[in-house]
């Protein structure tokens, strides 16, 4: 199994443009979690899916963000207009219900 | 609501030096425990996990944990830790019933060689 397949690995943007993020969770894997690791605010879900319908979307931060989850084998998390601020890592992970999660490797956006 | 603290933020340690990080949880109903760790650049990996059984609990690269029930605690040791062990450990817990990990704010762990 190839794991979680996030892309791509940095991004680097100005301030204002438009930004995706893509995740593939683990084939089988009914849960997928987006999470954003800041060095001030540490590790925060965003968002996450059960079987690809949104279950809780109380950690994001602003309209700004939207997340969608069109079928099993693909996430994605957009940012429209990108800021400074959201410069992070971006995390998706996956799990089944009687798993523990599953990392992938995540996105290093930097907003200039 | 769930929370999970990890009370050190940074530990500095020797090779060979004996390290146990501290995680307490505050929730009252059964949990299931993580321990993921952090290496520089990387992904959270899974250290070790605890649904049920036996309460000690033996990880990958020599990592165990032990769950106490009674004082909501599930602390990570390591008998001798190794420069290569340099990196942040975050404790998480899933309620028994859902699917959404909550995290410790994670302690970084360098190793001096």
């Amino acid at each position: 199994d190839a794991g979680v397949i996030q892309s791509p690995r940095h991004e680097v943007t100005e301030m204002g443009q438009e930004v995706t993020l893509r995740c593939k969770p683990i084939s089988g894997h009914d849960y997928l979690f987006w999470y954003r690791q800041t060095m001030m605010r540490g590790l925060e879900l965003l968002i996450y899916f059960n079987n690809n319908v949104p279950i809780d979307d109380s950690g994001m931060p602003e309209d700004r963000f939207s997340a969608k989850m069109p079928n099993a084998s693909f996430s994605t998390l957009k940012i429209q207009p990108s800021e400074p601020r959201d410069s992070a890592v971006y995390f998706c992970a996956s799990s089944s219900r009687v798993g523990g999660y599953t990392f992938g490797s995540g996105t290093r956006l930097t907003v200039v | 609501a769930q929370s999970v603290s990890q009370h050190n933020h940074h530990v500095i340690l020797s090779e060979a030096a004996s390290l146990e990080l501290g995680c307490n949880y505050s929730y009252g109903g059964t949990v299931n425990l993580f321990w993921y760790v952090q290496y520089p650049g990387q992904h959270l990996q899974l250290l070790l996990k605890y649904f049920s059984g036996d309460p000690l609990v033996k990880g990958i690269k020599g990592f165990e944990a032990e769950f106490i029930k009674s004082k909501f605690s599930f602390n990570l040791r390591k008998p001798s830790v190794q420069w290569s062990d340099t990196a942040e450990y975050f404790c998480a817990i899933l309620k028994a019933a859902g699917n959404k990990l909550t995290f410790g704010g994670g302690t970084r762990v360098l190793v001096k060689p």
